[in-house]
Formats: structure tokens, sequence, C-alpha cells
């Protein structure tokens, strides 16, 4: 079946220690998304790949980085957790570029920093 | 700004009809998404409404006005599998979604 994979599905960092998320996707869709939700709060788009050409929330926080080195993967590196993004990581995908598409949801990491 | 407004939760016994309202503003709109997110999981997408109306898929329909900013979720035959967030989702005119906090269903028995 087609489908939005992440792994690890619970991750557990020591503070200020690197850690990378990742997602893979089998739908071959042109359209990738890292959010970031914390408990009973609204996911948080913290990046987004239209095909290679990467964009930036204005307030993704300068220690969240990702890569797309194809169209089936995408990685969300957090260079030194903090105790604040200790949260769910969702990676979505959606076929089409500036269309109203469906967004398609991997099962989430949640991470924990300790 | 961009906004999102949604009750923070809802209670209603197994078998009755819910509402959940979903007021929304964005700059330019490309439609109205609700998805259902179980706790601990992602989101699952339930409707897409763009135009005026009401649209019903089995137990569940979903209602846009535009020019009200306005969208519910009706949910039929309540289940208690129905328990979850509802979250409302507006797209912008840069075909972003802009997410509400979601409306947390508890059902009775």
């Amino acid at each position: 079946d087609a489908m939005v994979i992440q792994n690890p599905r619970y991750q557990v960092t020591q503070f200020g220690k690197p850690v990378t998320l990742s997602c893979s996707q089998t739908l071959n869709h042109n359209v990738m998304y890292w959010y970031q939700q914390k408990s009973s709060q609204a996911p948080k788009l913290l990046f987004h790949y239209y095909d290679k050409d990467f964009n930036n929330e204005a307030d993704t926080p300068d220690n969240f980085q990702s890569r797309r080195p194809n169209t089936s993967f995408c990685f969300l590196d957090i260079r030194s957790p903090g105790l604040g993004d200790a949260a769910m990581y969702l990676c979505a995908t959606r076929e089409g570029g500036r269309t109203t598409d469906t967004q398609y949801f991997g099962p989430g990491t949640r991470l924990t920093v300790l | 700004g961009q906004n999102i407004d949604q009750p923070t939760e809802m209670t209603a016994t197994e078998g009755a009809i819910v509402q959940i309202n979903c007021t929304y503003q964005t700059s330019g709109f490309n439609g109205l998404f609700w998805y259902q997110q179980h706790a601990g999981e992602a989101p699952t997408f339930l409707s897409y409404n763009v135009l005026d109306g009401l649209e019903e898929k089995g137990r569940f329909s979903s209602f846009l006005s535009r020019s009200k900013g306005y969208s519910y979720l009706l949910l039929k035959e309540l289940q208690m599998k129905d328990s979850a967030s509802y979250l409302c989702a507006a797209m912008d005119s840069n075909y972003q979604l802009i997410w509400g906090a979601g409306t947390k269903l508890i059902i009775k028995p």
C-alpha cells in the first residue's frame, strides 16, 4: 500500500544531543511537509518542499534543519534539542504544487528530550 | 492575521448527533479541510469543502459558508470510536493549511 512512513515512532534524546527524524513516502508526491505538534495544539508547519524547492517558515528556529535528498525521503535534523522541542513531529505529503490536494500524514515521531 | 477558531472540547452521547463549528480568517481561501486525530496518532483526512453548502459522506457531513467564514462538521449516530480530536484547517492563497487547535470530542455511553 502506498503510504507515508516515519521512523522511529518514538525517539528519546538528551538535552543538546543532535537527533534526526526520517520520513519516506511511496506516494510519489511532489510536496513534503514537516510539522511540530504539541499536546492539544494545532500542527505548526516547520518546513515544506515543492520537489527540491525548500521553504522555511519564518518562525522556525535555526535549531531545526531539513534535507530532501530525493522525492521519496525527507529528514528533520534538530541540532541541539531543548526541553521545549519535545513534541510529536508529523511528516505529510501532497501530490501537487499549487493545488488543493489533500495532505496525507505519516504516523508521527514522538520526541522526548531528557 | 490568519486564524482558525473552534471549541476546545465537546461531549456527546453514543448514538446522538454532534456539530463541531469552525470559523476562519485567511489571506485568500482555497478550501476548508476537516481531519480526525486520535490521541497519539497522526491526523487523517475526513472532508474538503470549497463551495458553499453541505457535503455528506456516510455518518459525517461538512458544511461551508464562505461569506461567513464558517464551517461545521456534523457527526451522526455517534460511536465510541469517534472519540478523537477534530481539526479544522483552511487553505490560504499560497495553498498552505492554517490549522485550528482541534476540538476534543468525548463520547459517553
